[in-house]
């Protein structure tokens, strides 16, 4: 168990709709990053909020946007759903260290089906 | 651009064996790299850190070595066992303060 909590585990919804998930990182870690995971596709890094702010940001699409909130908890929200953004989306905290990005801690990630 | 390259295709190997996984990269100058694992429907699973100012790391069954000059890390399992079977990623921070990963290279290990 790496700490890390995202729900829903799995979600089915129509094209056009728009989603919530949801992600409450490990105690004690500040950072949140969203990484979207397709089939048979690597993981694209989406977007990074370090207490509350975003710190970067990666090939997120207009349409998602995301916020941490001030107990650390995490939402990514997706709307104008496409057939495309099937995939796994993966919350993944860390502690940030000066020398760049400590090591992440996963969740088990929301699986998304467009229909 | 920007790469990190694994190899794309299966690693399949005897139980008992090395098992041995590339991670290429381009255009980066990282201070460290590092290697998960992750197993279907499943989040990644950290395992190993190296820095640039460290040639080789060991953990239990576990070797990872960094050559910053030919821009690679080689991932090794010694003594390979049918539970090590899973994708193995390597991941930079390439400077957005996040990590990048490769598309990973699947690892079956034959009993």
């Amino acid at each position: 168990d790496s700490g890390v909590t995202q729900t829903p585990k799995h979600l089915i919804t129509a094209t056009g709709q728009r989603v919530t998930l949801r992600c409450s990182p490990r105690s004690g870690d500040l950072s949140v990053y969203w990484y979207q995971q397709s089939l048979d596709q690597g993981l694209q890094f989406l977007i990074q909020y370090y207490n509350g702010e975003e710190r970067a940001k990666g090939n997120i699409l207009e349409r998602f946007s995301a916020q941490q909130f001030p107990d650390l908890h995490s939402e990514l929200n997706l709307s104008s759903l496409e057939l495309g953004d099937s995939a796994l989306y993966f919350c993944a905290s860390s502690v940030p260290t000066p020398g760049g990005t400590a090591e992440a801690f996963f969740g088990q990630g929301t699986r998304l089906t467009v229909v | 651009s920007q790469k990190i390259e694994q190899n794309s295709e299966a690693l399949n190997i005897q139980e008992g064996k090395t098992a041995t996984l590339t991670c290429n990269y381009t255009n980066y100058s990282p201070a460290y790299l590092q290697w998960y694992r992750q197993d279907p429907g499943r989040g990644p699973v950290f395992l190993l850190l190296i820095r640039e100012n460290e040639k080789e790391k060991r953990k239990e069954r576990l070797k990872v070595t960094f050559d910053t000059t030919l821009k690679q890390s080689l991932f090794h399992i010694t003594a390979s066992q049918p539970a090590d079977s899973a994708t193995y990623l390597c991941a930079l921070d390439t400077g957005r303060r996040a990590l990048t990963f490769g598309s990973g290279t699947r690892l079956q290990v034959q009993p």
